[in-house]
């Protein structure tokens, strides 16, 4: 079947500007997850769902950052008023099972390249 | 707060030689330890998960190991070819208010030289 996706594959945006990035997880996986990969870095955990519940946003950077993910399936990562520290690429990972402790398989997105001027 | 560690950073290999490198880890509260292949412009590639100590995996001419004990990893890649360029990345679950992410070191980014 399909793998995850994300949309836009690039975004560039001025600072100041709102963006909204999308994730269709693989159909019926119940854990969603979103990370930042900023140049030079290793992905870093930003938000956990479980179902439709964000269970963990601990990574969230600063109150500019907002997920969602209503109905379960679609996930949408908010950044409001863009800065240039948000350049990175937001990765989107769904897995089958809850959580990742006991070693559940995470499938990643090809990621959104954002990059704000 | 988990840290996970890789090396090298990045390395060059000649078409039909052997390569590896490691990821290490705290040893303590172990739970899990993740291999990522990450071509660019594409999606990470799972390739192991690996959870007991003394686990060996194998996929293709690409294996791993895992030292729970000591809190490491190696990746080896046997006969490397042009399409085993990639950054390979490792990560291990960490416990975050009983919802967990990955911990992912900096990646080994690997290049083949024809």
């Amino acid at each position: 079947g399909a793998g995850v996706s994300q949309s836009p594959r690039y975004k560039v945006a001025k600072r100041g500007q709102d963006v909204a990035l999308r994730c269709d997880p693989i159909s019926g996986h119940v854990s969603l997850f979103w990370y930042q990969q900023a140049l030079g870095q290793g992905p870093e955990f930003l938000t956990y769902f479980q179902n439709e519940a964000q269970l963990d946003k601990s990574g969230l950077p600063s109150d500019r950052f907002f997920a969602e993910r209503p109905e379960g399936s679609v996930s949408t990562l908010k950044i409001q008023r863009t800065q240039q520290e948000d350049s990175a690429v937001y990765l989107c990972a769904s897995s089958a099972k809850v959580g990742t402790v006991y070693g559940n398989e995470q499938y990643f997105g090809p990621g959104t390249r954002l990059t704000v001027t | 707060i988990l840290n996970v560690e890789q090396s090298p950073q990045s390395l060059h290999v000649q078409e039909g030689d052997s390569t590896n490198f490691t990821c290490s880890f705290p040893s303590s509260n172990f739970y899990a330890l993740h291999w990522y292949r990450w071509e660019t412009a594409k999606s990470p590639e799972a390739l192991f998960v690996m959870t007991l100590n003394g686990d060996e995996k194998k996929k293709g001419r690409i294996s791993a190991t895992l030292n729970t004990k000591e809190g490491y990893s190696y990746l080896y890649i046997k006969g490397s070819q042009p399409e085993d360029s990639a950054t390979y990345l490792c990560a291990s679950p960490y416990s975050g208010g009983g919802a967990d992410g990955l911990t992912f070191g900096k990646g080994t980014h690997l290049i083949i030289q024809p």
